[in-house]
């Protein structure tokens, strides 16, 4: 079946790197997506990698597929306060409408 | 544009009560959806549209209803609402199926079933 996982929680110190990981059981996915909720808001799209590239950078963010580890990580640079937000991973279907997995999500928190 | 807003925010509703959950949008997209988001898990399925008229059931179905009487328009029901109901709920749409195209979320109403 269909499964996403991720750690719940990633605490790191403003100006570091965050590096937030996902991982997924079903390979025929053709795109991974990384989504952002902050506070009281809906989801909103990050960035998304198709499923048979390995990395794709965009200004701070940059995302690596490892396809035969079936792993997905998220990594910011220089992270800001703004930058504090869930997280989710998501898997993406073909076949009829846009099916999304989501992870759980990952909670990140930027400490001064 | 506003782009998907949902309405109410908020609600409180005792077990058995009915209400509906309105999203809009002004995109002029095709497909829209249903979510639930539920404390450590992700966000699920619960029916989506693919066009005006149309409608299909998700991962999480039992207990909701949904109509798209309207293409800007995707509503979703609960008939007799049970605790285990209480979720927060995100409308989201996307202008077609293609798994690059961007859903975009409505900022959620969050339902609590007492």
């Amino acid at each position: 079946g269909e499964d996403v996982e991720q750690s719940l929680f990633l605490s790191v110190r403003e100006g570091d790197s965050s590096v937030i990981n996902c991982t997924y059981t079903d390979s025929s996915s053709t795109y991974l997506y990384w989504y952002k909720q902050e506070p009281g808001a809906g989801l909103q799209l990050l960035t998304y990698i198709f499923s048979n590239m390995d990395m794709k950078q965009d200004q701070r963010l940059t995302v690596l597929l490892n396809k035969k580890d079936k792993h997905l990580s998220l990594r910011i640079a220089d992270t800001q306060t703004g930058d504090s937000a869930i997280y989710f991973c998501a898997e993406g279907f073909s076949g009829g409408y846009n099916k999304l997995i989501f992870g759980a999500g990952t909670r990140l928190a930027v400490h001064p | 544009n506003a782009g998907v807003t949902q309405t109410p925010k908020f609600r409180v509703l005792k077990t058995g009560q009915s209400m509906t959950l309105l999203c809009a949008q002004d995109m002029n997209h095709e497909y829209m959806y249903w979510y639930r988001q539920d404390p450590g898990m992700g966000l699920r399925l619960i029916h989506y549209s693919v066009g005006e008229g149309t409608t299909a059931k998700g991962e999480v179905p039992d207990g909701y209803n949904v109509s798209r009487l309207k293409k800007q328009n995707f509503l979703l029901g609960l008939e007799s609402a049970a605790p285990s109901q209480t979720s927060v709920y995100f409308c989201a749409s996307s202008a077609d199926e293609r798994e690059s195209d961007e859903q975009y979320f409505g900022p959620g109403t969050r339902l609590t079933v007492t």
